[in-house]
């Protein structure tokens, strides 16, 4: 048990389909994330949140679109996606301290995403 | 551009043996550098943390070491154990902002045989 829960663990959608992915972390840290990991390929980041503001987006399609309503809760939205957005997508929290180094991030367990 | 090695996609080794694995990075000067574990269908847990001004970290059969003159890390797991099978990640990071400017390798998957 990491502190970060993520739901549903496994989804499969239609290419037309609207679906949303959860993660809820309990560790009571003030950034939040969304990485996408694809089959021998890095982790990729995709939105970064602090104290719920966005303050990173990598050039990610607008199809995924995030939602970070507190500090403790982060939402993926997910609308027309592509076979090729099949992947096991995480959600991760840390507690960001100005000056400081070390920051270790915690991940949930994931969600297995299927486009059909 | 920056870019993060892990020296194999697998390694296979006897229980009981050292397991090494690399991580080399170029066009990076790393502050500190982590090790992450992550199992099949699982999200990856934080192992061990080595700063820049760091040579060695251990950490019960873990022992990691930081070369910042070859710009390589070596993370060792002795008398390893069919349990320490799984997909070992390296992590580097700038220092001093925020972890959304850590970059991960592609990981290298260990296989410990009976």
């Amino acid at each position: 048990e990491t502190g970060v829960t993520q739901t549903p663990r496994h989804l499969v959608m239609g290419m037309t389909n609207k679906k949303s992915l959860k993660c809820e972390q309990h560790l009571g840290h003030n950034a939040m994330y969304w990485y996408k990991q694809s089959a021998k390929k890095p982790l990729e980041l995709m939105f970064v949140y602090n104290f719920k503001e966005q303050t990173e987006n990598n050039s990610v399609p607008s199809r995924f679109s995030p939602e970070c309503p507190n500090s403790s809760h982060l939402f993926l939205h997910l609308h027309t996606l592509q076979p090729e957005d099949s992947a096991l997508y995480l959600c991760a929290s840390s507690q960001e301290r100005p000056g400081s180094s070390g920051n270790t991030i915690y991940f949930g367990e994931g969600s297995w995403l299927t486009v059909v | 551009s920056q870019k993060i090695e892990q020296n194999s996609e697998a390694l296979n080794i006897q229980e009981g043996k050292t397991a090494t694995l690399t991580c080399n990075y170029t066009n990076y000067s790393p502050a500190y550098l982590q090790w992450y574990r992550q199992d099949p269908g699982r999200g990856p847990v934080f192992l061990l943390l080595i700063r820049e001004n760091e040579k060695e970290k251990r950490k019960e059969r873990l022992k990691v070491t930081f070369d910042t003159t070859l710009k390589q890390s070596l993370f060792h797991i002795t008398a390893s154990q069919p349990a320490d099978s799984a997909t070992y990640l390296c992590a580097l990071h700038p220092g001093y902002s925020s972890a959304s400017k850590i970059i991960f390798g592609s990981g290298t998957r260990l296989s410990i045989r009976p």
